[in-house]
């Protein structure tokens, strides 16, 4: 597998469900990033961790709680998420020295539908 | 509110010729500025950027063009190919703001064979 992948690509999921979301990177960067695409709406960043710190949370709900197990590896765990919150999901990975100029790669992203 | 625009949501042209698309953006303190390439079922791809020390980065049939005192850039594509077509982000970024992007809502552009 090379860039940046994530699981799984589609999920349908009810209000009171528990899923998650897992991204991978095979780039050796140090920064993952989790954003959110909403229809007609500009990718929203939610969360970024840098060495496996979370160094940002966008004011995001508690309802989604991310994990960094190590620098390859990044999770968004789901619970009690409202129909609005269906969305298209995509993660990012940068080298991570924090260059502000460093170019971010994302993955495909998981297309969540909330019912 | 949007802090970065892109108010042409798609955008239709001939294969061999021009494609522009437009970005605008309210932030001056914006310096960094990035455009994507997203096709359907895939994620955004980074295709071009430029800093805010220049007006102009080329790379092969892609050109962007930055107006810092109408806080404006814009992406040229020439000749356009029919593989062009996808959605096209632009983004923006501050030195002194590390990892954050503001990203725009996308344009479609369309490349008619």
């Amino acid at each position: 597998e090379t860039g940046v992948t994530q699981t799984p690509r589609h999920l349908v999921m009810g209000m009171t469900n528990k899923k998650s979301l897992k991204c991978e990177q095979h780039l050796g960067h140090n920064a993952m990033y989790w954003y959110k695409q909403s229809a007609k709406k500009p990718l929203e960043l939610m969360f970024v961790y840098s060495l496996e710190e979370r160094v940002e949370n966008n004011s995001v709900p508690s309802r989604f709680s991310p994990e960094c197990p190590n620098s390859s590896h990044l999770f968004l765990h789901l619970h009690t998420l409202q129909p609005e919150d269906s969305a298209l999901y995509l993660c990012a990975s940068s080298q991570g020295q924090g260059a502000w100029e460093e170019t971010q790669y994302f993955g495909p992203g998981t297309r969540l539908l909330v019912l | 509110d949007q802090q970065v625009k892109q108010n042409s949501p798609s955008l239709s042209v001939q294969e061999g010729r021009i494609s522009i698309l437009n970005c605008d953006y309210t932030n001056s303190m914006f310096d960094y500025f990035l455009w994507y390439k997203k096709y359907p079922a895939e994620g955004p791809t980074f295709l071009i950027s430029i800093s805010s020390i220049k007006d102009k980065n080329e790379d092969g049939r892609f050109t962007v063009f930055l107006n810092k005192s109408a806080k404006h850039l814009s992406l040229h594509i020439v000749p356009s190919q029919p593989g062009d077509s996808a959605v096209y982000f632009c983004a923006a970024s501050r030195s002194s703001g590390t990892y954050k992007y503001i990203f725009g809502t996308g344009t479609r552009l369309k490349v008619l064979a």
